[in-house]
């Protein structure tokens, strides 16, 4: 089954514990996304990439940071979490040439 | 600076009526528009786009519209079904975002659809 799948689904952390979200796709898509879900703000894109070792920073990248070394992994790093990064984060796909995305299930995530 | 807008938070429809759900934009460089359907605790899945060439496409009971000197698009829903109720989205792509890959969300709109 063609999906984009995220790990964990949920998590709770305290604040400056270093955390890594991970993003995975089997539709051999070149582009990657995360995006962060917050109330009144809709989605908002925290990275991409384009390809392998190509990534760039989008509309929220602050306090976070993302590698892209294989083509089907993203994974989303926080390496010292706030609590204004409290949030839904969804990952995201799209074949080149395309603008249709495919998200991921989302992760929870709350910092206390 | 919010470049993609949905003014309504909410709406209710009756079953079996049409729903309209409203997206604004103020970066006229957008040229490609796209609605996603959100059900709880899952992901948006993709609904139903529309490239600033055309004014209209339709998919089913979806169609979108989009009045680029307005700078205004809307989805329909004809005829509205219970699984309708979602929170939908609109995006758009292009201008200085610069890549199919980069999309603008607006807020968000919750559609519930009674019986």
């Amino acid at each position: 089954e063609a999906q984009v799948t995220q790990n964990p689904r949920y998590l709770i952390t305290v604040t400056g514990k270093k955390l890594t979200v991970t993003c995975s796709q089997n539709m051999n898509h070149e582009y990657m996304s995360w995006y962060r879900q917050d109330p009144g703000l809709g989605l908002r894109q925290i990275y991409y990439s384009m390809n392998v070792e190509v990534t760039d920073k989008g509309d929220v990248p602050e306090g976070y940071k993302v590698s892209r070394k294989e083509k089907r992994n993203f994974p989303l790093i926080l390496e010292s979490p706030s609590p204004n990064q409290t949030s839904l984060y969804f990952c995201a796909s799209t074949p080149q040439g395309a603008y249709e995305q495919y998200f991921g299930p989302g992760t929870r995530l709350t910092v206390t | 600076d919010q470049q993609v807008k949905q003014n309504s938070p909410s709406l209710s429809v009756q079953e079996g009526r049409i729903s309209i759900l409203n997206c604004d934009y103020t970066n006229s460089m957008f040229d490609y528009f796209l609605w996603y359907k959100k059900y709880p605790a899952e992901g948006p899945t993709f609904l139903i786009s529309i490239s600033s060439i055309k004014d209209k496409n339709e998919d089913g009971r979806f169609t979108v519209f989009l009045n680029k000197s307005a700078k205004h698009l809307s989805l329909h829903i004809v005829p509205s079904q219970p699984g309708d109720s979602a929170v939908y989205f609109c995006a758009a792509s292009g201008g200085d975002t610069g890549t199919a890959s980069k999309l603008t969300f607006g807020t968000g709109t919750r559609l519930q659809v009674t019986l």
